[in-house]
């Protein structure tokens, strides 16, 4: 079976220190990977999402980066925090081929900025 | 307009009632409609997709999608305090091959015993 894991689950950083959320998959190959913010009381952000190793694609312009250095490994940093970039990160993976499999959903890690 | 409109609620039952969860979209591309569940602190899981329009049931959940009105519904029967979570409607076109969807904001249901 596949699993997700992203750690930490929780995480409190000082304005301008930098980032690095990890997420892996296991139990699958090739998989569609995501990032997105959960803010309070908004919807699901995407932030970026990638198809293969080395493939990202960026739907919000902002301080953040993401990176696949693995088939099953992506990776969410920021060189310089913005008290902004406070939120709840889930990390998602998806099939590449063919639908009805929606998304899997990491259990998310919490980062404070303060 | 947002493509894809949910209230937040929350939504206050009491335990054994019937629960209507809506979405409204103005994307008439969209094909996929999807709900998921979200506990506090925790990942959305997803609980239901149905493709198109119709209704799909598994146990005590019924999905409802109906494209003329752009409209998709979760029905919640005999609803348990475990239910008391936040739900997310989905829905996914297309586009690019990607079937990247888009997300309601969510609605925070509340079953009290």
């Amino acid at each position: 079976s596949q699993t997700i894991h992203q750690w930490p689950a929780t995480l409190v950083q000082p304005v301008g220190s930098p980032l690095s959320l990890e997420c892996t998959v296991e139990g699958t190959s090739n998989p569609n990977l995501y990032w997105y913010r959960q803010a309070a009381g908004r919807g699901l952000q995407l932030l970026f999402y990638s198809v293969g190793i080395g493939q990202i694609s960026s739907e919000v312009p902002q301080n953040l980066s993401a990176s696949r250095p693995q088939d099953r490994q992506f990776i969410l940093s920021s060189k310089k925090l913005l008290l902004s970039d406070s939120g709840f990160y889930l990390c998602a993976w998806s099939r590449i081929q063919g639908f009805g499999y929606g998304y899997t959903f990491g259990s998310g890690t919490r980062l404070t900025v303060v | 307009q947002k493509e894809v409109e949910q209230d937040p609620g929350p939504l206050s039952v009491p335990e054994g009632a019937i629960v209507s969860l809506n979405c409204t979209y103005s994307n008439s591309a969209f094909q996929y409609f999807m709900w998921y569940r979200q506990y506090s602190r925790k990942g959305p899981e997803l609980l239901m997709y149905t493709y198109s329009s119709g209704n799909k049931e598994d146990g005590r959940f019924t999905a409802q999608v109906d494209k003329s009105s752009k409209y998709i519904s979760l029905f919640i029967r005999d609803s348990q305090p475990s239910d008391s979570a936040t739900y997310l409607c989905a829905m996914s076109d297309l586009s690019g091959g990607s079937y990247i969807p888009t997300f309601g904001r969510g609605t925070s249901l509340i079953v009290h015993p």
